[in-house]
């Protein structure tokens, strides 16, 4: 069974970093890309970014360049997601999903299977 | 970036029900789009892939359809269990957007 699992449920105030992790199971971790999302309490997904475990090759959306940094451990089939400087704002539960791409002349791609999420809170 | 318009935003209706979400690309996305149902509390969860190709386990009752910048997901006779929030995604170019939710409430 294809599966992500994340680290869990996290508080932390203000100015502080943080990393949570993606772990990857049941599938070649290196063959797919992983994203990220963002769900703020009570709102829609936003698309955070993405990357290639083979070679770390990565991709940002503008809204989160240069306010995260996304990175992967092939060796333990791991990716993360980071802060250096955490804001009250920034308070949300974060998803990974493995990309899966279609075979054929349409190379359409979806987000599965999903992480159960992490909670992050920043509070004083 | 591509905007995507879900409507309604909201919708009350009863077991036994046909509905229909909309889902509106700001330009052209071929079929390059997806549906996902996310439930409370839970991660978000693949109905429909390439527009209407249905992912393994999901039933029957729900389908989709469009192409370009139009798509329709359609539940053909609501079950107790599709009272879910569902989205659109574009996966055609990043950065990746999702529509902004439909709450599918009973009535």
């Amino acid at each position: 069974e294809v599966q992500l699992v994340q680290s869990g449920a996290e508080v932390k105030k203000p100015g502080e970093s943080l990393k949570i992790s993606c772990k990857g199971s049941g599938y070649i971790f290196t063959n797919s890309w992983i994203a990220w999302m963002r769900q703020m309490p009570g709102k829609g997904l936003e698309w955070m970014g993405i990357i290639y475990p083979r070679d770390s090759d990565t991709t940002y959306s503008p809204s989160f360049q240069g306010q995260v940094t996304i990175s992967v451990d092939k060796a333990i089939s791991t990716a993360y997601l980071q802060w250096s400087s955490l804001k009250a704002s920034d308070t949300a539960v974060y998803y990974c999903a493995r990309q899966v791409y279609a075979s054929g002349s349409f190379h359409y791609n979806w987000f599965d299977p999903w992480g159960q999420g992490t909670l992050v809170t920043v509070s004083s | 970036d591509i905007q995507m318009t879900q409507s309604p935003s909201s919708l009350s209706a009863s077991v036994g029900d046909r509905v229909t979400i909309s889902c509106r690309a700001s330009q052209n996305i071929y079929i390059y789009l997806n549906w996902y149902q996310q439930k409370p509390g839970k991660a978000p969860n693949l109905l429909i892939c390439g527009a209407s190709n249905l992912q393994s386990g999901v039933p029957s009752r729900f389908s989709g359809s469009g192409s370009g910048t139009d798509f329709t997901l359609t539940i053909s006779s609501l079950q107790p269990e599709d009272f879910a929030t569902y989205y659109c995604q574009q996966s055609y170019t990043t950065p990746y957007t999702f529509g902004q939710g439909t709450k599918l409430k009973i009535k």
